[in-house]
């Protein structure tokens, strides 16, 4: 069973558009929500995360929007770029407080930025 | 400071030969991971290791073992290969107590059962 639901799959924007990537959850254990980011040929890499006491983070062109209640978070990239362009996977982490985490990935979106 | 290390990048094998994957850190962290990598599945968990000396199954464990040689080595095997093992493998570590929850990714290892 998929315990975070990403979507959409894959994802065409113009360079400068706006892209926004999806995700759902069901588990109220989870405590902690990153976003990964993968170019192709390498593994994936942090890119920004929020915790669940946080309705939005941005750092630079990247917002993370989150819905505590409809348990939902969205990866927003305002000014897209060609080098934008990779898989992103939102993910969701349980025990982080812990000496262990239990991450969970979502099934990723893969995006493109047309120049 | 390389991070972490995956051998080898790629590999071919046959349907029921065996073989190891290796994953190596130098972060000095406690819990290594195993993934792999499928078109439109993501990234599913394998096996883990909170601390050296131990291991645990994720979500995807049947056909594979591992080994956590040590703090810094951590070993996925194959005893039997099959078609359905295709994939791209990942490793990763994190360290305790992590506040980000970063996880730190190797490069990945392709691998093809034919």
């Amino acid at each position: 069973q998929q315990q975070v639901k990403q979507s959409p799959q894959s994802l065409i924007v113009q360079k400068g558009g706006i892209s926004i990537i999806n995700c759902a959850y069901e588990n109220t254990a989870f405590d902690y929500f990153p976003w990964y980011q993968q170019f192709p040929g390498k593994g994936p890499a942090l890119l920004i995360a929020i915790r669940p006491d946080v309705s939005e983070k941005k750092e630079g062109r990247f917002t993370i929007s989150f819905n505590k209640s409809a348990k939902q978070f969205s990866l927003h990239i305002m000014d897209s770029q060609p080098g934008d362009s990779a898989t992103y996977f939102c993910a969701a982490i349980s025990g982080r407080n812990t000496g262990f985490q239990k991450l969970v990935f979502g099934t990723g979106t893969r995006l493109l930025v047309s120049p | 400071n390389a991070g972490v290390t995956q051998t080898p990048k790629f590999q071919v094998l046959k349907t029921g030969q065996s073989m190891t994957l290796q994953c190596a850190q130098d972060m000095n962290h406690n819990s290594m991971y195993w993934y792999r990598q499928d078109p439109g599945m993501g990234l599913r968990l394998i096996y883990y290791s909170a601390s050296e000396g131990t291991t645990d199954k994720g979500e995807v464990p049947n056909g594979y073992n591992v080994s956590r040689l040590n703090k810094r080595e951590f070993s996925l095997r194959l005893e039997s290969a099959a078609p359905s093992q295709t994939s791209v493998y990942f490793c990763a570590s994190r360290g305790s107590y992590s506040d980000t929850g970063e996880l730190f990714f190797g490069e990945g290892s392709r691998l093809t059962v034919l």
